[in-house]
């Protein structure tokens, strides 16, 4: 079965600093991965998705993620937080089988970013 | 959010009340699912659907069921059975059938509170 771990609870950085929030996964096979972003009282929106190909995948609001197959990681990272980047940060994995595939989220990892 | 309306925002209710969450997709996708999303444990998976009058229980279906008589509907019923149903739920859809690489996309959520 799939797991996907996010182990820090929160993430503290100042504006302007880049970030780094982590994600590590469990799969047979090959993964394919997803970042979601939600704002308080506000439903998931999507960010980015890994399927195959380069192991740096860009997504929306200059967010980017990289795959690491070696330490099944998939760190979502920006090289300049902003303010307003500061929300609860979800990781998700589903696996490569045909048919139906529940897709595993992680506990989340809140961000707040520092003026 | 776009796409999807979930209604209504905030819902109270009190023991021993049935009460619906409505859900409504005009991105014309297929499956639709619904999840709930407790503090600090992700999200889990209550109930999916894949087409029209057809729906397969998800982790925690107890206390809960749905209907999918429309395309673009799959309203999800917080049964009495339901023994702590305060919670936010979330409705999403996606693309049927399901490559593993399909995104799925979420609606806004209702935050359902038992007095």
């Amino acid at each position: 079965a799939q797991s996907v771990a996010q182990p820090e609870d929160q993430v503290n950085v100042a504006e302007g600093n880049p970030l780094t929030v982590k994600c590590t996964y469990s799969v047979s096979g090959n993964p394919y991965l997803f970042w979601y972003v939600q704002y308080p009282n506000r439903g998931l929106q999507f960010l980015l998705k890994y399927i195959t190909g380069d192991n740096l995948v860009k997504g929306s609001y200059g967010f980017e993620a990289e795959f690491n197959k070696s330490q099944t990681s998939f760190h979502l990272k920006k090289p300049s937080a902003l303010v307003s980047d500061s929300a609860l940060y979800f990781c998700a994995v589903r696996g490569p089988n045909t048919g139906f595939q529940k897709l595993v989220f992680g506990t989340g990892t809140r961000l707040l970013v520092s003026p | 959010d776009g796409g999807i309306t979930q209604s209504p925002k905030y819902l109270f209710r009190k023991e021993g009340q049935n009460v619906t969450l409505s859900c409504e997709q005009n991105l014309n996708h297929d499956a639709m699912y619904w999840y709930r999303q407790d503090p600090g444990q992700g999200l889990r998976l209550i109930y999916y659907s894949q087409i029209v009058n057809d729906f397969q229980k998800g982790d925690i279906a107890e206390g809960y069921s749905v209907s999918r008589e429309k395309k673009e509907s799959f309203p999800l019923t917080v049964t009495s059975a339901q023994k702590n149903p305060t919670a936010f739920y979330l409705c999403a859809s996606s693309m049927w059938p399901p490559e593993a690489t399909d995104t799925q996309y979420f609606g806004p959520g209702t935050r359902l509170t038992v007095l």
